[in-house]
């Protein structure tokens, strides 16, 4: 089993850009979460999706931000026109929801990203 | 809405001596408390996890007690060791949201 997958593991990105973030879960698990990390912090809350759907964005910012998980091929967070406070690293979890509510989150590597 | 307070934010503890972290959870409906430990620039790891029926639970040198009248829950390790440095996180889980809230952190760090 691969583990969750996410690429790439840096990425720079100029203010104004755009900034694609992948994430492969676990074989199985179909639920996959965002999690952002400033330095030094904690692991902030983004979205939660299944295939197809969004189950719970509160935490994604209002502007700029979406998140999608395809039929086919990895979940996608998408950060349009980069600012500097973008600048963290991005986790990917995913979990076997079949297994009810106490089935832990597996992580991936993360994508740190830089904003210059 | 839902929140998860985890303290000390810094821990330092002698090699062989004991550390203990603690978290309080607001949504009285979570029922499952994971704990995840994070070495620097690597991903976030379980190491033990608790559900609300029961109320400790131990693996070796590491052990988590659940208070749920209180709401809250405690990391404990034991002979601690320089690996065991690093931030370790709790989470308070609610079945119906399955949303995983994580507390702010703790820093670990075991001195030789």
């Amino acid at each position: 089993n691969a583990g969750v997958m996410q690429n790439p593991r840096h990425l720079v990105r100029r203010r104004g850009q755009e900034a694609r973030l992948r994430c492969s879960p676990m074989k199985g698990h179909s639920h996959v979460y965002w999690y952002r990390q400033l330095p030094e912090e904690g692991l902030k809350f983004m979205v939660y999706l299944q295939k197809e759907n969004i189950i719970d964005e509160s935490g994604m910012p209002k502007e700029r931000f979406s998140a999608e998980f395809p039929k086919e091929g990895p979940s996608i967070l998408r950060i349009q026109q980069v600012v500097r406070g973008d600048s963290a690293a991005y986790f990917c979890a995913s979990h076997d929801r079949s297994r009810s509510y106490n089935s832990p989150l597996h992580f991936g590597n993360g994508t740190r990203l830089t904003v210059t | 809405g839902e929140n998860v307070e985890q303290h000390p934010s810094t821990l330092s503890v002698q090699e062989g001596d004991s550390a203990v972290i603690k978290c309080t959870y607001s949504d009285s409906a979570s029922n499952y408390f994971p704990w995840y430990k994070q070495e620097l620039g690597k991903r976030p790891q379980l190491i033990i996890d608790i559900r609300s029926n029961v109320g400790e639970k131990k693996d070796q040198r590491i052990a988590v007690t659940l208070n749920k009248t209180a709401k809250h829950f405690s990391l404990h390790i034991t002979e601690t060791q320089p690996e065991d440095s690093a931030v370790y996180f709790c989470a308070a889980v609610t079945s119906g949201t399955y949303k995983y809230i994580f507390g702010t952190g703790t820093r670990l760090k075991v001195l030789a």
